[in-house]
């Protein structure tokens, strides 16, 4: 089946840094692509909506000066997470829809563990 | 706006059944999801059902859907060691089906 990949798996930073995390679809293309923030006790909270060639749509009390997103290409989602702060520290997920017409084709990356130090 | 609940928990010995239970909000949602997380691995998607569907059955994982009380649940017969994981209802918004709300999550601890 489709996969969708989660560069890197786990990253440790200094407070005040700004980290990359990239989600790519390795078998098809993506228009969309969704983040998803994983907090400690298990609840997953969508963040935004990556849009290939636009500007990304942002859930409500998510600042997007803190998380920049970048669609940059139909198989390649870039979530910058600028000036970290322990409390960014988390598990961050992506998924990407294979076809909008079925329900069963939405791919979900690996995450990538996010630690501020 | 959309919310939707799961208990935290749930233990179960192996070979009973499990039921995950599963409340939202949003009334004009189209379709509901059933997901399993294991350490490591990305969201596996393990059912769907419609919203004007009341029941979906996959072998040994039962979807029932109660639109009037908005709760749904997922039945796994014979449950497995292999089942436990945490695992997610969601719900897609109106304008995006592609768009999902997850649950808090259910935590399934199977035991010997």
């Amino acid at each position: 089946g489709a996969v969708v990949s989660q560069h890197p798996s786990w990253v440790i930073c200094k407070s005040g840094t700004s980290v990359k995390i990239e989600c790519r679809s390795l078998d098809f293309q993506a228009t969309t692509m969704f983040w998803y923030r994983q907090f400690p006790k298990q609840s997953l909270m969508l963040m935004a909506t990556s849009n290939e060639g636009s500007k990304a749509t942002y859930e409500q009390g998510v600042e997007k000066d803190k998380f920049l997103i970048n669609h940059a290409s139909l198989t390649l989602s870039t979530l910058t997470v600028t000036s970290a702060h322990p409390e960014d520290s988390s598990f961050y997920i992506c998924s990407a829809p294979q076809d909008s017409g079925r329900r069963d084709t939405q791919y979900f990356g690996p995450g990538t563990r996010l630690t501020v130090l | 706006g959309e919310d939707v609940e799961q208990s935290l928990f749930l233990s179960v010995r192996e070979g009973d059944s499990s039921v995950i239970n599963c409340t939202y909000t949003d009334s004009s949602s189209t379709y509901l999801y059933w997901y399993k997380q294991e350490p490591g691995a990305g969201l596996q998607l393990l059912t769907y059902i419609f919203s004007n569907m009341d029941m979906k059955q996959d072998q040994r994982l039962t979807v029932l859907l109660n639109k009037k009380d908005k709760h749904l649940s997922l039945r796994i017969a014979d449950t497995q060691t292999g089942d436990s994981a945490i695992y997610f209802c969601a719900e897609s918004v109106r304008y995006n089906t592609d768009k999902l709300i997850f649950g808090t999550g259910t935590r399934l601890q199977v035991f010997p």
